[in-house]
């Protein structure tokens, strides 16, 4: 079945620094990926498409500058949490689009907890 | 009135109960429907697609209506193991999933 790998699963970063978090579809080529963010207790809530070879599309409220996603491939989207501070604090997952999503639904990364100190 | 509502929860039901889930959907023209499971600290799972006819693998049956937008999850002779949060996904037409809230089951011993 289709597999997402998302890496890495936690990190602890000092505030004011970047973390990069990379997502890779491993078996299958992925056009769309979408970047989620979840706090404690709460859902999952959608922060950006990643369309591969094109821009991101960021939801209301998302700052497109403090969230940089990059998808150059159509296996490899990537989220950098630039200058973050503590209550960037959160869960982020990606997902990943294959052919028969339609069907079968997103296929989801592991996630990464990050913490900024 | 939010795009997808469930059930707010959380249920607490002994092992072996029955129980269900319930949501509803704002979006007529949506086309496709999930559920989820996630875990505390992991990522959701896809639990089963939800198809017009219904469907049922093992103890779970999902069940919907599109009339109504409601979309159902029964879980039988209900387990530790299915402790978890329970997300109703919808895709509309066109559009990128939505998911709902989530309703959180313990199932106790």
């Amino acid at each position: 079945g289709a597999v997402v790998s998302q890496h890495p699963s936690w990190v602890i970063c000092k505030s004011g620094t970047s973390v990069k978090i990379e997502c890779r579809s491993l078996d299958f080529q992925a056009t769309t990926m979408f970047w989620y963010r979840q706090f404690p207790k709460q859902s999952l809530m959608l922060m950006a498409t990643s369309n591969e070879g094109s821009k991101a599309t960021y939801e209301q409220g998302v700052e497109k500058d403090k969230f940089l996603i990059n998808h150059a491939s159509l296996t490899l989207s990537t989220l950098t949490v630039t200058s973050a501070h503590p209550e960037d604090s959160s869960f982020y997952i990606c997902s990943a689009e294959g052919q028969l999503v339609v069907a079968y639904g997103y296929t989801f990364g592991s996630g990464t907890r990050l913490t900024v100190v | 009135r939010k795009e997808v509502e469930q059930d707010p929860g959380p249920f607490n039901v002994p092992e072996g109960a029955t129980v269900a889930f319930n949501c509803t959907y704002s979006n007529s023209a949506s086309q496709s429907f999930f559920w989820y499971r996630q875990d505390c600290r992991k990522e959701p799972k896809l639990l089963m697609s939800v198809y017009s006819s219904g469907n049922e693998d093992g103890r779970f049956t999902a069940q919907l209506n599109r009339a109504s937008q409601y979309i159902s999850l029964l879980i039988r002779d209900s387990k530790l193991s299915d402790s978890a949060t329970y997300l109703c996904v919808v895709n509309p037409y066109g559009q990128n999933f939505v998911f709902g809230p989530g309703t959180r089951l313990s199932v106790l011993p």
